[in-house]
């Protein structure tokens, strides 16, 4: 089955802590991106990767990491997490020719 | 700059009645356009897209969407409404071919659909 598969699902973590959100996929995707949900506001790009070793900024990125060392993984990172990261968050990968996959999403709590 | 809006915070509507959630866009080229469905505590779900072709698109769920590119909107509608599409609803623009960021999609705020007995 084609999937995006996020990890952790629930994460509470405390202020400071270094954590690290997981995303793989299956479908051999180039394009693979990060979104942060949060009420109000939608669901906003936090960075993408348009191939391995290629990544860049989207419209939020401040306080994040990404890397894209194989074409399945693109995994987040939260060097020092703080409490404005408290979010709902989205990987997703991209084909043109069938379209947007998500996640099941990620429920990162920071204190 | 690509732009979403979805005007309305909460749309309330009584079971078989007709609903609709507005959404209107702005892009620089052509849109293409997405709805997506987030029922509580479940990911993003699909429900339909417009690329080209026919104004009217038809998607899951016995959900449908009109484009009109005159008045640049996207509502989605249902001819009627059941309990279990309660949930929040996403209109979504994806980034011009133009742009470095090609699979970039931009959604609006979000459309919380309560459907009441």
């Amino acid at each position: 089955e084609a999937q995006v598969t996020q990890n952790p699902r629930y994460l509470i973590t405390v202020t400071g802590k270094k954590l690290t959100v997981t995303c793989s996929q299956n479908m051999n995707h180039e394009y693979m991106s990060w979104y942060r949900q949060d009420p109000g506001l939608g669901l906003r790009q936090i960075y993408y990767s348009m191939n391995v070793e290629v990544t860049d900024k989207g419209d939020v990125p401040e306080g994040y990491k990404v890397s894209r060392k194989e074409k399945r993984n693109f995994p987040l990172i939260l060097e020092s997490p703080s409490p404005n990261q408290t979010s709902l968050y989205f990987c997703a990968s991209y084909l043109r020719a069938s379209g947007y996959t998500f996640g099941s999403g990620t429920r990162l709590t920071v204190v | 700059a690509q732009s979403v809006a979805q005007p309305e915070d909460q749309v309330n509507v009584a079971e078989g009645n007709p609903l609709t959630v507005k959404c209107t866009y702005s892009v620089s080229g052509n849109p293409y356009l997405f709805w997506y469905v987030q029922y509580p505590n479940r990911g993003l779900q699909f429900l339909l897209k417009y690329i080209t072709g026919d104004n009217l698109v038809k998607g899951s769920y016995g959900f449908e969407a009109e484009f009109n590119k005159s008045q640049t909107s996207f509502h989605l509608k249902k001819p009627s409404a059941l309990v279990s599409d309660s949930a929040l609803y996403f209109c979504a623009v994806r980034d011009s071919e133009g742009s470095s960021n090609t699979g970039k999609l931009i959604f609006g705020q979000g459309t919380t659909l309560q459907v009441k007995p």
